[in-house]
């Protein structure tokens, strides 16, 4: 069965550094979506993205992130300026076509911010 | 904007027993309520979900409800198994043009107990 993979599993970075985390959602899925969960909390909505644009961005998705399809199979997460706040889980999920609700997560990638 | 709740927060159970986790919601817009199950380190995995349009559904031991003038919905797991045993959230969303914006309840961690 088709997965949502993302890279990498666990990101270490200093404070005020650029992260690029990424996601291959699951071929035939046409909505895509990142969410965030710090530790020992719910999991948060940060943006979604369809067409090759944002959908509906939340209040946490300000403008150190912006997100990116660069090919056919890719979608990223840009952190421009880490700071100390953003150590979370990051999901990616998606989403299938037509009446497909359903959303997929990947593994997520751990980011820790020193 | 959307505001999931979710009760209890643990909860404790004998396996064979059941378990019944319940959430509400403030939209009355939203019209789509997936369950996910988080095991430790692991992405949410998609259990069962419901439409608005229904008000019950069941897969095997999983079954969820639906009252809409109420706006709650709740989560049933008959026969529990230790491998049950894991964090629960709920979700909400209004499906708009296609895409879906899951807001999370705060999640329910259950411990089933051989």
């Amino acid at each position: 069965e088709p997965e949502v993979t993302q890279t990498p599993s666990h990101q270490v970075t200093q404070m005020g550094q650029e992260v690029i985390l990424r996601c291959v959602p699951i071929s035939n899925h046409l909505y895509f979506y990142w969410y965030r969960q710090i530790l020992g909390q719910k999991v948060e909505f940060l943006v979604s993205f369809y067409n090759n644009e944002i959908s509906e961005k939340s209040e946490i998705f300000d403008d150190q992130f912006s997100v990116e399809r660069p090919d056919g199979s890719n979608f990223t997460l840009k952190i421009r300026s880490t700071k100390l706040e953003d150590s979370a889980m990051y999901f990616c999920a998606s989403s299938g076509p037509g009446t497909r609700y359903e959303q997929y997560f990947g593994p997520g990638t751990r980011l820790t911010v020193t | 904007g959307e505001n999931v709740e979710q009760h209890p927060s643990t909860l404790s159970v004998q396996e064979g027993d059941s378990a019944v986790i319940k959430c509400t919601y403030s939209d009355s817009a939203s019209n789509y309520f997936p369950w996910y199950k988080q095991e430790l380190g692991k992405r949410p995995q998609l259990i069962i979900d419901i439409r608005s349009n229904v008000g019950e559904k069941k897969d095997q031991r999983i079954a969820v409800t639906l009252n809409k003038t109420a706006k709650h919905f709740s989560l049933h797991i008959t026969e529990t198994q230790p491998e049950d045993s894991a964090v629960y959230f709920c979700a909400a969303s209004e499906r708009a043009g296609g895409y879906n914006k899951l807001i999370f309840g705060a999640g329910t961690r259950l411990a089933v107990h051989p």
